[in-house]
C-alpha cells in the first residue's frame, strides 16, 4: 500500500498567520490517466471529513481562497494563508492513485 | 447540495453481522461510484470498498475482503455494506461516500458507528 507521511503531526498555529503541512508519498502517485490523485480534507471533531483540495492544487465549491495546494512528485504541501478559529481539526491528505486509497495520519490544527 | 445519510450501526458481538446503509438525496450520482470508509476510534481513515454505479466493477481492502459486501440499489439511491464475520477491530465510524470521481470524495456523509464488542 501507498503511505501517506504528514508532517507536522500536531501544528499550533496563531490567528491571522500563515500555517502550513507537508505530505510525502512511498511511492509517485500519478495515475494512468496523467492525473495525481491528491487530495486533502479538514476534519472537525464530531465531524465527517470535508474536501478542500483536489488533484494537488484545485479547490473543491465553497472552500475559502485561503487554503491552496502544491506539490509534485511525492511531495505535496498545503497551505493556509492567513488563519481562522474555524479552521482548528485535523488535516488528512489523501492518495486516490493506487487501490487501497490511503489517507496519511493526519496533522492536528491548533490555536496557541 | 447533495446529502448522503448512513444508518444501520449499532453494538454487535464478534462473529455477528450487520447491514449499513447510505441513502443519497438525490439521483444524480446513480451512474458515479461510490465507496464505504471508516474511521475507528481516536485512528485514522481507512478505505473499504467501492463500487460502481452498474455495480459491475466492485474491489475491497484487504482487512474486510471475504468478510464484507457491497452494492447498491438504484432505484433507491441507496448503497450498502453487508459486515459479516465482524471483529473487535471493525468497531469505528462508517461512512459512504462519492463525487464526481469517489477516488476524489466530494461528498460524505455524516457517518454511522458500529461497535464490536
Amino acid at each position: 500500500d501507498v503511505v501517506m507521511t504528514q508532517s507536522p503531526l500536531s501544528l499550533p498555529v496563531t490567528l491571522g498567520q500563515p500555517a502550513s503541512i507537508s505530505c510525502r508519498s512511498s511511492q509517485t502517485i500519478v495515475y494512468s490517466d496523467g492525473n495525481i490523485y491528491l487530495s486533502w480534507f479538514h476534519q472537525r471533531p464530531g465531524q465527517s471529513p470535508r474536501r478542500l483540495i483536489y488533484r494537488v492544487s484545485n479547490r473543491g465549491s465553497g472552500v475559502p481562497d485561503r487554503f491552496s495546494g502544491s506539490g509534485s512528485g511525492s511531495d505535496f504541501t498545503l497551505e493556509i494563508s492567513r488563519v481562522e478559529a474555524e479552521d482548528v481539526g485535523v488535516y488528512y491528505c489523501m492518495q486516490g492513485t493506487h487501490w487501497p486509497w490511503t489517507f496519511g495520519q493526519g496533522t492536528k490544527v491548533e490555536i496557541e | 447540495q447533495v446529502q448522503l445519510v448512513e444508518s444501520g450501526g449499532g453494538l454487535v458481538e464478534p462473529g455477528g453481522s450487520l447491514r449499513l446503509s447510505c441513502v443519497v438525496s438525490t439521483s444524480t450520482f446513480n451512474a458515479n461510484y461510490m465507496a464505504w470508509i471508516r474511521q475507528a476510534p481516536g485512528r485514522g481513515l481507512e478505505w473499504l470498498s467501492y463500487i460502481s454505479g452498474d455495480s459491475r466493477a466492485t474491489n475491497y481492502g484487504d482487512s474486510v475482503k471475504g468478510r464484507f459486501i457491497i452494492s447498491r440499489d438504484t432505484a433507491k439511491n441507496a448503497l450498502y455494506l453487508q459486515m459479516n464475520s465482524l471483529k473487535d477491530e471493525d468497531t469505528a465510524v462508517y461512512y459512504c461516500a462519492t463525487g464526481r470521481q469517489v477516488r476524489e470524495a466530494d461528498y460524505w456523509g455524516q457517518g454511522t458507528l458500529v461497535i464490536v464488542s
